[in-house]
């Protein structure tokens, strides 16, 4: 099985900062691997699928990166509505999910 | 419009059987790879099982041999069968559609129903 390993686990962050969030596999999933936003009470929303392309419709200030085992997913300038828990999840071999990481306003 | 409904959900005692179901809208269930994925309360996602168009099904090993994913062309809905259900089985339960052309990927959700398993 691959595991999916987010880091960190939460984050607070201000209004238009820049922030940041890893994913690690457990072994090369090359590019399998998508990034999610949970908002309280709803289902997941897709935002980036192969570790770096931009799902429809979804604003530019989110992306994602890396290949292999390491991942990045990135909000440029922190909105109020990006509050929310988000989370990787792998395809390479089934599907796996990171643990999540809870984002915050501070 | 594109969209899942998930009913079925409820309380059940250990040792159960529960069948939840997925009715789609706007595609069709069996030209694509459909899951359930579950959350249990205050944790995070946890894939469960898949039906890909083919027929073929896979299963997460916490559920293997207890769940059963279907899915009935003729109603255009999903399923999963849940026996010996257990108090870690405790969750909402979502359907979703891979994207038919982003592969790995879960595009439409449902809103969820929820599963408590309980004495």
């Amino acid at each position: 099985d691959i595991q999916m390993t987010q880091s960190p686990s939460s984050l607070s962050a201000s209004v238009g900062d820049r922030v940041t969030i890893t994913c690690q596999a457990s072994q090369d999933i090359s590019n399998y691997l998508n990034w999610y936003q949970q908002k309280p009470g709803k289902a997941p929303k897709l935002l980036i699928y192969d570790a770096s392309n931009l799902e429809t419709g979804v604003p530019s200030r989110f992306s994602g990166s890396g290949s292999g085992t390491d991942f990045t997913f990135t909000i440029s300038s922190l909105q109020p509505e990006d509050i929310a828990t988000y989370y990787c999840q792998q395809y390479d071999n089934l599907y796996t999910f990171g643990q999540g990481t809870k984002l915050e306003i501070k | 419009e594109v969209q899942l409904v998930e009913t079925g959900g409820g309380l059940i005692q250990p040792g159960g059987s529960l069948r939840l179901s997925c009715a789609a809208s706007g595609f069709t269930v069996s030209s694509n790879y459909m899951s359930w994925v579950r959350q249990a309360p205050g944790k995070g996602l946890e894939w469960v099982s898949v039906i890909y168009s083919g027929g073929s099904t896979y299963y997460a090993d916490s559920v293997k041999g207890r769940f059963t994913i279907s899915r009935d062309n003729s109603k255009n809905t999903l399923y999963l069968q849940m026996n010996s259900l257990r108090a870690e089985d405790t969750a909402v339960y979502y359907c979703a559609r891979e994207d038919p052309s982003v592969y790995g990927a879960f595009d439409i959700w449902g809103q969820g129903t929820m599963v408590t398993v309980s004495s």
